[in-house]
This record gives structure tokens, C-alpha cells and sequence, in this order.
């Protein structure tokens, strides 16, 4: 069982509020990610990071930021929310050898703007 | 780009019965393939993986077979029961970024 946490599972805003979705892992793993899951259930990767102060963007262009200051932890912002930013948001992360390909998911952040 | 094709998008079964989901990659560097399981509400589970130095894996009734020449490979699910309805997701991998598909909708009949 992974232990990757994410909060809130579900948040309602309106329009133009600035938000921050929280992640943590306590597996130590270097590796963490961001997806966006659209209604059609496709996962596209936003942001990922390599270890600490590292972040990168993902193949799906996003207007969050990220950021990566301690290992266990890589929250999610978005400066001005937008009825488009509804979507789930699904944070992985993954370790550096051993299994370092598996990436372990937590359970979701469902997001609404109104 | 890479992608990753998985069929079919819907799958309704008698509980009971097998269920086969496929998926074709287009990277042939691609070297990890796992399989997520997503229910209503949830974050997707790992349930099966498989290396492309193996042919073919099996956990319970889960298995899962891979293909490189042909580059697919299938998740089969045997003797299925109503709390395998959910959504199936496969992905390619060769670093550490996956290539998701785009997810079977899997429903077990009582």
C-alpha cells in the first residue's frame, strides 16, 4: 500500500481564488508527478520533479506551478482559478532504482470552479 | 509523439467470465509496462506489471502478456467478479515518465 496523501480530496471555488492542492509521500521517493484526469478518464502529465528544487512541466501545457522544496512534498498552485481548471488532479510518485519505475498514486484532489 | 492505444474503451462481461484488455505502444524503447486499476473516487492502483525481459506474468487471476516484436501486450483477468468493475489503465515506460492509455471502462455482471 502506498503512502502518498493528497489534500483536499474535494474543493469548490469560485473564479479568481488562488489555491494550493497539497501532496506528501513518506516512501522517501525522489520522483514525484502531477496528472490532470479529464471527464473522458485520460491522465495527462502537468509537472514533475526530480528530487528537491528540481521541477519540470509536463507534455499537457498547465497555468499551475509547482514546487519541490522538501522530498516528501510537491503542492500544486494555481494563482487564479478558472472554470477550465475544473478537472481531478492526481499526484504519483515513484523512487530512484529498485522499482524506480512504478509509480504509486494517491487518491485524488476533485476540483470545481465556479 | 509516442502514444499508446488501448482497447476496447468499454468492456461488459458475466461475472464468471475472462476479460481481455490490449494495448499497442509505438516506443519501441519502451521497457515497463504496468497495469492501474482506478475505481469510482480513488487514485489508480498498481495491479500487475510486466518487463520487457519477460514474456508473460501472472498474480491470482490477473496475468498479463507482452509482445515486443508486435509491440502489445494484454491484461487478462479470469473468473471476473463485480469488484473488478472499474477502470483499467495501461502505460509504456522506458524512463520515468509513462505513457498512459486511454483507459478501459470495465463492467462484471452479476
Amino acid at each position: 500500500e502506498a503512502d502518498i496523501y493528497q489534500t483536499p480530496r474535494y474543493l469548490v471555488i469560485g473564479t479568481g481564488k488562488k489555491i494550493t492542492l497539497e501532496c506528501s509521500q513518506t516512501m522517501g521517493h525522489d520522483k514525484m508527478y502531477w496528472y490532470q484526469q479529464d471527464p473522458g478518464m485520460e491522465l495527462h502529465l502537468i509537472h514533475y520533479s526530480y528530487g528537491v528544487n528540481s521541477t519540470e512541466k509536463g507534455d499537457l501545457s498547465s497555468e499551475s506551478t509547482v514546487s519541490r522544496i522538501r522530498t516528501e512534498h510537491f503542492p500544486l498552485t494555481l494563482e487564479s482559478a478558472r472554470p477550465s481548471h475544473t478537472s481531478q488532479y492526481l499526484c504519483a510518485s515513484s523512487e530512484y532504482g529498485g522499482r524506480g519505475d512504478t509509480q504509486y498514486f494517491g487518491p485524488g484532489t476533485r476540483l470545481t470552479v465556479l | 509523439g509516442e502514444n499508446v492505444e488501448q482497447h476496447p474503451s468499454t468492456l461488459s462481461v458475466q461475472e464468471g467470465d475472462s476479460a481481455v484488455i490490449k494495448c499497442t505502444y509505438s516506443d519501441s524503447a519502451s521497457n515497463y509496462f504496468p497495469w492501474y486499476k482506478q475505481e469510482l473516487g480513488k487514485g489508480p492502483q498498481l495491479i500487475i506489471d510486466i518487463r520487457s525481459n519477460v514474456g508473460e506474468k501472472k498474480d491470482q487471476r490477473i496475468a498479463v502478456t507482452l509482445n515486443k516484436t508486435a509491440k502489445h501486450f494484454s491484461l487478462h483477468i479470469t473468473e471476473t467478479q463485480p469488484e473488478d468493475s472499474a477502470v483499467y489503465f495501461c502505460a509504456a515506460s522506458r524512463t520515468y515518465k509513462y505513457i498512459f492509455g486511454t483507459g478501459t471502462r470495465l463492467k462484471v455482471l452479476a
